[in-house]
């Protein structure tokens, strides 16, 4: 068990310029997830994905932003046109399927975004 | 709308004694619920969960009480120890965290003094 890895660990970025993350699950888990967390605040749910298919979007994702997992693996997620509001720790997880701890959600250390 | 609050920003205790995080949450679909402890740069790491259909978890040193009727949970460390030191948040999720996405508080921050 390797665990969830996000690359790159920082971003520094203008804004305007699209930026993309990656993020790597543990290995046998086909459920994948990302949130957000801005400064003083909780991690807020952005999306997540069962193998390949997108299953849930928060309204927090905006057109700007796009999230892919093309081979049920990896997954990137993509911020177009960044702007000052963007910067955040963009977090990932993993998990197995399955209800209570079965599917336990397993983070990833994090990609620290900074717009300037 | 905050679905999931943890009121109280920080705490401070002594080492060895008991610290408990508190969590209270509106939302009637949530059934599942989990503590995750964060240090800084670095990702929220899962500590312990409890169902709807207990009152109560126990792992090690550490314990989750549910009180459904009161919307209302708390976290139980003890003893503490200062390597206990770091942001504790509350989680929550509807349908016993099939679908799953997770609710979070916005944390607790708790010091544990040697």
């Amino acid at each position: 068990d390797t665990g969830v890895s996000q690359d790159p660990r920082h971003k520094i970025t203008k804004r305007g310029q699209n930026v993309t993350f990656r993020c790597d699950p543990i290995s046998e888990h086909n459920r994948l997830y990302w949130y957000r967390q801005t400064l003083g605040q909780g991690p807020e749910f952005l999306t997540y994905f069962q193998n390949e298919a997108q299953l849930e979007k928060s309204r927090l994702l905006s057109d700007r932003f796009s999230a892919e997992r093309p081979k049920g693996s990896f997954s990137t997620l993509e911020i177009q046109r960044t702007e000052q509001g963007d910067s955040a720790m963009y977090l990932c997880a993993s998990s197995r399927p399955g209800t209570g701890v079965i599917g336990t959600q397993y983070f990833g250390p994090g990609t620290r975004l900074l717009v300037l | 709308d905050q679905q999931v609050k943890q009121n109280s920003p920080s705490l401070s205790v002594q080492e060895g004694r008991i610290s408990i995080l508190n969590c209270d949450y509106t939302n009637s679909m949530f059934d599942y619920f989990l503590w995750y402890k964060k240090y800084p740069a670095e990702g929220p790491t899962f500590l312990i969960s409890i169902s709807s259909i207990k009152d109560k978890n126990e792992d090690g040193r550490f314990t989750v009480f549910l009180n459904k009727s009161a919307k209302h949970l708390s976290l139980h460390i003890v003893p503490s120890q200062p390597g206990d030191s770091a942001v504790y948040f509350c989680a929550a999720s509807a349908y016993s965290g099939a679908n799953s996405k997770l609710t979070f508080g916005k944390g607790i921050t708790l010091s544990v003094r040697p």
